[in-house]
């Protein structure tokens, strides 16, 4: 079985400071990592993903995590924080190597961003 | 390029009534899964169904049912309403073969509201 946690519920920081949410997971083979956003009502859109290549792993809106497997962590850092990167932030693992392709989701961070 | 598109976007009912959820995948995507996520809450996994056979089972309530038609779209039945089903309900989906990289392609959510 996968899980994932993410630890703080909440994080706020001030525009064009460092952001930084952890996620450390769980899996009994190696898993697949991914980080989501979710901004008020809307869907979730994929921000990047780990899939066994290179272990620091770049995605969208300046965002990019480090795969530690010494540390079972999966970190979402953006150097400098802009107002519309307020949203509620989701870590996830899947198996897909197990054929179990859903993933699983963290409880969620919401990021705060102060002007 | 095309989403998964989800209907009703909105939805409200009564207890004990009944409720259909639809979703339409990414062209070439075989693979379809529903999520629920309640207010605060991480989205959680009900079910997925590949190739229209159901592949991975969640914690899907037995008053729940769901199904993947020829043409790949899903339908989720939810019965006998609760006033926790009130939610907002996902679904995604992935594409075949090599394409995927356990990424899911989420939909915009239908709101559920049980009233």
């Amino acid at each position: 079985a996968q899980s994932v946690t993410q630890l703080g519920s909440h994080v706020s920081v001030s525009e064009g400071a460092l952001v930084l949410l952890r996620c450390n997971y769980s899996s009994s083979v190696p898993p697949y990592l991914f980080w989501y956003v979710q901004y008020p009502n809307q869907g979730l859109q994929l921000l990047l993903k780990y899939t066994s290549a290179a272990t620091l792993v770049k995605g969208i809106n300046g965002f990019e995590a480090e795969f530690k497997k010494s540390e079972t962590s999966f970190h979402l850092t953006k150097p400098s924080a802009h107002m519309s990167d307020a949203a509620e932030y989701f870590c996830a693992v899947s198996a897909l190597d197990t054929g179990r392709r859903a993933l699983t989701f963290g409880s969620g961070t919401r990021l705060q961003v102060q002007p | 390029a095309a989403g998964v598109i989800q209907s009703p976007r909105h939805l409200i009912k009564e207890k004990r009534e009944t409720a259909t959820l639809k979703c339409y995948p990414i062209p070439r995507h075989d693979t379809v899964y529903w999520y629920q996520q309640g207010p605060g809450q991480d989205p959680q996994f009900l079910i997925s169904f590949y190739e229209k056979m159901q592949s991975d089972k969640g914690s899907i309530p037995d008053r729940f049912s769901a199904q993947q038609f020829s043409d790949y779209h899903s339908e989720l039945n939810m019965s006998s309403l609760e006033l926790g089903d009130s939610a907002l309900y996902f679904c995604a989906s992935s594409p075949k073969g090599r394409s995927n990289t356990g990424e899911l392609f989420f939909g915009e959510g239908s709101r559920l509201t049980v009233l």
